[in-house]
């Protein structure tokens, strides 16, 4: 079966650092991956998408950028964290067709100070 | 700018009572309209995927109808329950296997015992 890692759980960072989130899927290949974020009192944001190695859009200009080095792994990137980068981040895999449902890592709440 | 949007916001019900939520989104290049019951600290959990108009779907105390053609789709629990506490999520694929979901902000339901 397939399944979605996302780490770390949680992160406190100080303003002007830089981030790492990793996320990784088992059990498929060439899947689509996103990455979400929910801020304080707001829904979810798609940020990026990729649907393959190297291949990266993004949905919103921001302080943060993305990477697909591998197949199955996606990584979330700033060189310089913003107080306003705070959130939960949530990665996803959505295997399409249109008929199945996405399926989440466990999120990373992240806080800058 | 493709939006989603939920109604309420947030919704307090006593144990037993009966609720409903809405979804709202982009009537124009439907795929598919998905559910999610998302718990703090957790992943968003799928509970519906609908893609054709009329859909009507259950399980257990929850239901959802689906129009595509006015753009929206209603939840339903039927005899709420505390452990019903969560945020409802809707999403909105308007891309086929290679689309997006947009989300909407969600719908916060307690449940007091």
């Amino acid at each position: 079966s397939q399944t979605i890692h996302q780490w770390p759980a949680t992160l406190v960072q100080p303003v002007g650092s830089p981030l790492s989130l990793e996320c990784t899927v088992e059990g498929t290949s060439n899947p689509n991956l996103y990455w979400y974020r929910q801020a304080a009192g707001r829904g979810l944001q798609l940020l990026f998408y990729s649907v393959g190695i190297g291949q990266i859009s993004s949905e919103v200009p921001q302080n943060l950028s993305a990477s697909r080095p591998q197949d199955r792994q996606f990584i979330l990137s700033s060189k310089k964290l913003l107080l306003s980068d705070s959130g939960f981040y949530l990665c996803a895999w959505y295997p399409g067709p249109t008929n199945t449902e996405a399926f989440f890592g466990q999120g990373t709440r992240l806080t800058v100070v | 700018i493709l939006n989603v949007e939920q109604s309420p916001q947030s919704l307090h019900v006593q144990e037993g009572d009966s609720t409903n939520f809405t979804c709202s989104f982009p009537s124009s290049n439907f795929y598919a309209l998905h559910w999610y019951r998302w718990e703090t600290a957790k992943s968003p959990e799928a509970l519906f995927v609908m893609t054709l108009n009329g859909d009507e779907k259950k399980k257990g105390r929850i239901s959802a109808t689906l129009n595509t053609k006015e753009g929206y789709s209603y939840l339903y629990i039927k005899g709420s329950q505390p452990e019903d506490s969560a945020t409802y999520l809707c999403a909105f694929n308007y891309g086929g296997s290679q689309g997006n979901l947009i989300f909407g902000k969600g719908t916060k339901l307690s449940v007091k015992p």
